[in-house]
């Protein structure tokens, strides 16, 4: 079965310091990948998404960037953190054949605080 | 591009009694409808999805419906019990046409279920 790997958990950064959260997944190969942030008041906010290695697309403008550099890794980055960047992130995988959409599984997360 | 409107915001049950949210979607061509139930820090999990060519899906306690035509669907959670208390989210996947699967997620439904 699928599974999506995240680390880490937990994480308290200074502002202006780099940030680079990694996401791995199993059992699936070709798969669609996702990042999305959540802000206190539950909200999903889809950030980044890749169908594949090297190819991000970006959702919002924003202080992070993500990368893909094997088809089972993908790399949410920043180079300088600000105080918004603090939420609760969330690596997203789905799997899709043709128009049908199937297998939607999420990481567990990693709490980051910037200080 | 869809949108997820999802109601309501909170909603509090004594243990044994339904719960129902509700969802409207805008995109015509969304053709999945995953619902998702997050616990206090941990990532979503998928409980129950249904695809636009069908009406309804049981799975023991929870049920979906799907109404196409009005563009909404929703979840019933019967005989709650206090461990059913989570954020729930529903979401959509439109047909981009392509295989770039999104989900436009509705903002949260905080369930409690008290004793």
């Amino acid at each position: 079965s699928q599974t999506i790997h995240q680390w880490p958990a937990t994480l308290v950064q200074p502002v202006g310091s780099p940030l680079s959260l990694e996401c791995t997944v199993e059992g699936t190969s070709n798969p669609n990948l996702y990042w999305y942030r959540q802000a206190a008041g539950r909200g999903l906010q889809l950030l980044f998404y890749s169908v594949g290695i090297g190819q991000i697309s970006s959702e919002v403008p924003q202080n992070l960037s993500a990368s893909r550099p094997q088809d089972r890794q993908f790399i949410l980055s920043s180079k300088k953190l600000l105080l918004s960047d603090s939420g609760f992130y969330l690596c997203a995988l789905i799997r899709g054949q043709g128009l049908v959409a199937y297998g939607y599984t999420f990481g567990s997360g990693t709490r980051l605080t910037v200080v | 591009g869809e949108n997820v409107e999802q109601h309501p915001s909170t909603l509090s049950v004594q243990e044994g009694d339904s719960a129902v949210i509700k969802c409207t979607y805008s995109d015509s061509a969304s053709n999945y409808f995953p619902w998702y139930k997050q616990e206090l820090g941990k990532g979503p999990q998928l409980i129950i999805d249904i695809r636009s060519n069908v009406g309804e899906k049981k799975d023991q306690r929870i049920a979906v419906t799907l109404n196409k035509t009005a563009k909404h669907f929703s979840l019933h959670i019967t005989e709650t019990q206090p461990e059913d208390s989570a954020v729930y989210f529903c979401a959509a996947v439109p047909n981009s046409g392509g295989s770039n699967y999104k989900l436009t997620f509705g903002k949260g439904t905080l369930l409690t279920v008290n004793p």
